[in-house]
C-alpha cells in the first residue's frame, strides 16, 4: 500500500472549512483514499473513501487530484467536536484489508 | 443496529496473568481486526480474521499474543503472562464480507489494558 504524508497538525476557527491536505504520491490505480479519525482516545472513526471522483456524505467532502498524487478532506463548518486526529491511507482493493496507520494530522478546532 | 461491541472497557492485570478481550462485530460483519495502541503512539495492526479464519497476523507479537474467531460467539485476543510492555488500547474493528473492493471498518470503544 502507497504511503501517505499529512502536516503533523493544523488549527481551524469554529464554523469554518476544515482543509486537510494528503499527498500520496505513489499511489496505484487499484488503491483507494481512505479517511478516519480518532476523537481523544475513542476508537477511530471512517469519514470518507474514494477511488478517483471526489465523494461527498454527511460528514465530508473528498477532493482527489487528477492524477491521484494527493487529496484533500474538507470538513465544511468545523465544529469543536471536530477537533481530533485525521488519517488519510491508502487502501489496496484486495484481499487483505488491514489498515497501516501513519501519525495523521492533530486538527484543533478553535472557539 | 448495534456498533462494535468490546469489553471489558477496561481491564488491570498483573504481571504474569492472562488478559481476555472480546470483541462484539456488527450485525452481519464477518471481518473482524485487532489494532493496538500504546501510549503516546499510532495505532498498529494486530490481526484479521474470518469467521473460523486468522488471514493475516502479520503484525501480532511471536509469542504470549493469540486470536480468534469463531462460528459462534465473540473474537478473542488473549495475551498471556502479561508484562507492562502490554499495556495499551486494544481496538477491534468489523466490516461486512464483500465480492471484491473493500469496505470501511468500524470500530469498537477499546479496552484498555493496564498491567500492574
Amino acid at each position: 500500500d502507497a504511503k501517505t504524508t499529512q502536516p503533523p497538525s493544523m488549527d481551524c476557527a469554529e464554523g469554518r472549512a476544515a482543509n486537510l491536505p494528503c499527498n500520496h504520491s505513489t499511489i496505484s490505480g487499484n488503491e483507494y483514499v481512505y479517511w478516519y479519525r480518532q476523537i481523544h482516545s475513542q476508537g477511530p472513526q471512517y469519514i470518507i473513501h474514494g477511488l478517483k471522483n471526489n465523494e461527498t456524505n454527511e460528514m465530508a467532502s473528498l477532493i482527489i487530484t487528477e492524477d491521484r498524487k494527493s487529496s484533500t478532506l474538507i470538513l465544511p463548518h468545523a465544529t469543536l467536536r471536530d477537533t481530533a486526529v485525521y488519517y488519510c491511507i491508502a487502501l489496496n482493493a484486495g484481499n487483505n484489508r488491514k489498515l497501516i496507520w501513519g501519525l495523521g494530522t492533530s486538527l484543533a478546532v478553535n472557539p | 443496529n448495534a456498533g462494535v461491541m468490546q469489553n471489558p472497557r477496561h481491564l488491570v492485570r498483573r504481571r504474569g496473568q492472562e488478559a481476555r478481550l472480546r470483541c462484539s462485530p456488527m450485525k452481519g460483519h464477518s471481518h473482524v481486526y485487532w489494532y493496538r495502541q500504546l501510549p503516546e503512539e499510532g495505532l498498529k495492526f494486530m490481526v484479521y480474521l474470518q469467521k473460523e479464519n486468522i488471514i493475516d497476523e502479520s503484525g501480532m507479537p511471536k509469542e504470549r499474543f493469540s486470536a480468534e474467531f469463531p462460528k459462534e460467539g465473540p473474537s478473542i485476543l488473549r495475551i498471556q503472562q502479561v508484562v507492562r510492555g502490554d499495556s495499551a488500547a486494544y481496538f477491534c474493528a468489523s466490516s461486512p464480507p464483500s465480492a471484491g473492493g473493500v469496505h470501511e471498518q468500524y470500530f469498537g470503544p477499546g479496552t484498555r489494558l493496564t498491567v500492574t
